[in-house]
């Protein structure tokens, strides 16, 4: 069975940095894309982030581009994104999810941008 | 980049109705379509993936067609536990990928 497990939310001011981390399980994690999500409270989803198996290639949303990288441990089954110079407006629930299709999604972790 | 629309926005429905959904892209993205549903409170599920493939454990009642810019999303008779939101996202090779905005179904 796919786990997907999400940490490292939290409040955080506006302009600081934050690292959100996945931790995934019950398939060959190596050789799938693997993407990040977000949602604000009673709005839509929006896609964030995809970083391709071997962890070469990353693409991003125009929103987080030049704020937000991504990158993954494949020994350790683990990806992760880096968040910085946060706005208000990156407050949101984000969840890890498999392949760039979004095949299986974690619970989520909640961030909150506010001073 | 690509734009995602879905129409209906929201919509009213009952029990054994024949619904469908219909997302279109601002160009072709071949067939790399998905369909998530999310009921309040709950993490987003993917119904279909590749336009039309059925996601394993998923009631054949739903189903997807279309290719290039225009995709359906078809529920044959509306159960109790699909009221839900419900959403379209490109995942083409052409990043950055795009939800639609979703379609929310309720009880009419």
């Amino acid at each position: 069975e796919v786990q997907l497990v999400e940490s490292g939310g939290g409040l955080v001011l506006p302009g600081g940095s934050l690292t959100l981390s996945c931790a995934a399980s019950g398939f060959i994690f190596g050789s799938y894309a693997m993407s990040w999500v977000r949602q604000t409270p009673g709005k839509g989803l929006e896609w964030v982030s995809t970083i391709s198996g071997y962890g070469d290639s990353s693409y991003f949303a125009d929103s987080v581009k030049g704020r937000f990288t991504m990158s993954r441990d494949n020994s350790k089954n683990m990806i992760y994104l880096h968040m910085n110079t946060l706005r208000t407006d990156d407050t949101a629930v984000y969840y890890c999810a498999k392949e760039a299709s979004l095949g299986a999604w974690g619970q989520g972790t909640l961030v909150t941008v506010s001073s | 980049d690509i734009q995602m629309t879905q129409s209906p926005s929201a919509m009213s429905a009952s029990v054994g109705d024949r619904v469908t959904i219909t997302c279109r892209a601002s160009q072709g993205i071949n067939n790399y379509l998905a369909w998530f549903q999310q009921k309040p409170g709950k993490v987003p599920k993917r119904l279909i993936y590749a336009a039309s493939s059925l996601e394993s454990g998923v009631p054949s009642r739903f189903s997807g067609s279309g290719s290039g810019t225009e995709f359906t999303l078809t529920i044959s008779s509306l159960q109790p536990e699909d009221f839900a939101t419900y959403y379209c996202l490109h995942h083409s090779g052409y990043p950055p990928f795009t939800f639609g905005p979703g379609t929310k179904v309720d009880i009419k």
